[in-house]
């Protein structure tokens, strides 16, 4: 069955730096576009960061652009979100979702699977 | 980007209740909405893509129907199970890709 398990969450200052991991099971990972979504507290879903299966396209929300850059190695079965320059409104639980396109250049963004997320808390 | 708008934002239901949620896009977006349910504490789970189609295992009590800018999602009978939140999202304009701000079903 497939399954997506995010890591690498936790406290981090303000300005500092923090790199999520999804590692992903059960599917042929390097068929499919794959996408972070997060969630402040309280608050609903925010599109994040995808990376095709192929990782030649990426796309960020402009909330995010510039700071935060999505990764893939294919070899590994793991997806990436490097966040730098982090601010308080980063603070959210941050899930890995799978795109149900398969090989596809340009995801569709229909998000099938998704991880159980990982909270990052952005705090002086 | 494309505003995705629920209405309502929550409401409290009775187990065996019909249920609709509406889903407006801030343009046509034609049948390219998807439906996600997400229980506290939980990640959010696919119900419907393509506006009806159910996603496989989800129970036939969901359906999805509209287009272009005005859809909803429709529970024919509520099941104590079902009590969560509900997004909609579009995938027809990106990116970004956008979510409604979510719709509470409650337990009356």
């Amino acid at each position: 069955q497939v399954q997506l398990v995010e890591s690498g969450g936790g406290v981090v200052q303000p300005g500092r730096s923090l790199r999520l991991s999804c590692a992903a099971s059960g599917f042929t990972f390097s068929s499919y576009g794959m996408h972070w979504v997060r969630q402040a507290p309280g608050k609903g879903l925010e599109w994040v960061a995808v990376i095709s299966y192929d990782g030649s396209n990426k796309y960020y929300a402009d909330s995010v652009k510039g700071r935060f850059t999505i990764s893939r190695d294919n070899s590994k079965n793991t997806l990436y979100l490097q966040m730098n320059s982090l601010r308080a409104e980063d603070t959210a639980v941050y899930y890995c979702a799978k795109d149900n396109s398969p090989r596809a250049t340009m995801v569709r963004g229909v998000l099938d699977y998704w991880g159980q997320g990982t909270l990052v808390t952005v705090s002086s | 980007a494309i505003r995705m708008t629920q209405s309502p934002s929550s409401f409290s239901a009775s187990t065996g209740d019909r249920v609709t949620i509406t889903c407006r896009a801030s343009q046509g977006i034609s049948s390219y909405l998807a439906w996600y349910q997400q229980k506290p504490g939980k990640a959010p789970k696919l119900l419907i893509y393509a506006a009806s189609t159910l996603q496989s295992g989800v129970p036939s009590r969901f359906s999805g129907s509209g287009s272009g800018t005005d859809f909803t999602l429709t529970i024919s009978c509520l099941q104590s199970e079902d009590f969560a939140t509900y997004y909609c999202q579009q995938y027809y304009s990106y990116p970004p890709w956008t979510f409604g701000q979510g719709t509470k079903v409650e337990i009356k």
